[in-house]
């Protein structure tokens, strides 16, 4: 069974700053792991993904996340907001063979501020 | 490639009604699933299929829904006797087999009065 939590479901920084949204998970089989976005009125887009090769992904708009199996996280990073990258960001995992379903988290708003 | 489309966006009914969603896939992939989404909530899994094949039926919600892919294209997704708990955002999303990487619909939201 797999199981992935977001700590903290609002996150608020300023145009320009580091961004930093967590994600713990758990699963008893070597995981694939997700971070989708999701914009006001808009359908989930897949941001990035681990699938077992290099542990530092690198996705879309200048996001990545870096697999530590030790922490079993998953943080995703960018390292300068931009306004539009204010949405809502889900984290979730998989089994590792690539056929079980996706569990996702509860979400973290992101909020930019200018 | 046009992407996931689901049928109604919006349907707003009237507690005990049926309601029926409809979802058209990326047209080469070959798994589709459905899932629900409230407020303030990640998407929740309810079922998939593999090609016209539901693969994983047990979580769904209740009886009162049921699902269908008859010919490995599209699929509907219905709930009968709907309640107000029946509220929420309903997503559909196809992958390609193997990658577990899911592409989304915009969703069907149902409020149910």
């Amino acid at each position: 069974a797999q199981s992935v939590t977001q700590l903290g479901s609002h996150v608020s920084v300023s145009e320009g700053a580091l961004v930093l949204l967590r994600c713990n998970y758990s699963s008893s089989v070597p995981p694939y792991l997700f971070w989708y976005v999701q914009y006001p009125n808009q359908g989930l887009q897949l941001l990035l993904k681990y699938t077992s090769a290099a542990t530092l992904v690198k996705g879309i708009n200048g996001f990545e996340a870096e697999f530590k199996k030790s922490e079993t996280s998953f943080h995703l990073t960018k390292p300068s907001a931009h306004m539009s990258d204010a949405a809502e960001y889900f984290c979730a995992v998989s089994g590792n063979s690539g056929y079980s379903t996706l569990t996702f988290g509860k979400g973290t708003m992101l909020l930019v501020s200018p | 490639d046009t992407g996931v489309s689901q049928d109604p966006r919006h349907k707003i009914t009237k507690r005990g009604q049926n309601v029926t969603f409809r979802c058209d896939p990326i047209s080469e992939h070959n798994r589709l699933y459905w899932y629900r989404q409230t407020l303030g909530q990640g998407p929740e899994f309810l079922t998939y299929f593999q090609n016209e094949a539901q693969l994983e039926k047990s979580r769904l919600l209740s009886n009162r829904f049921s699902a269908e892919r008859p010919k490995g294209s599209f699929s509907t997704l219905e709930i009968q006797r709907t309640e107000q708990g029946d509220s929420a955002m309903y997503l559909c999303a196809s992958s390609p087999e193997g990658t577990g990487e899911l592409f989304f619909g915009e969703g069907s939201r149902l409020t149910v009065l």
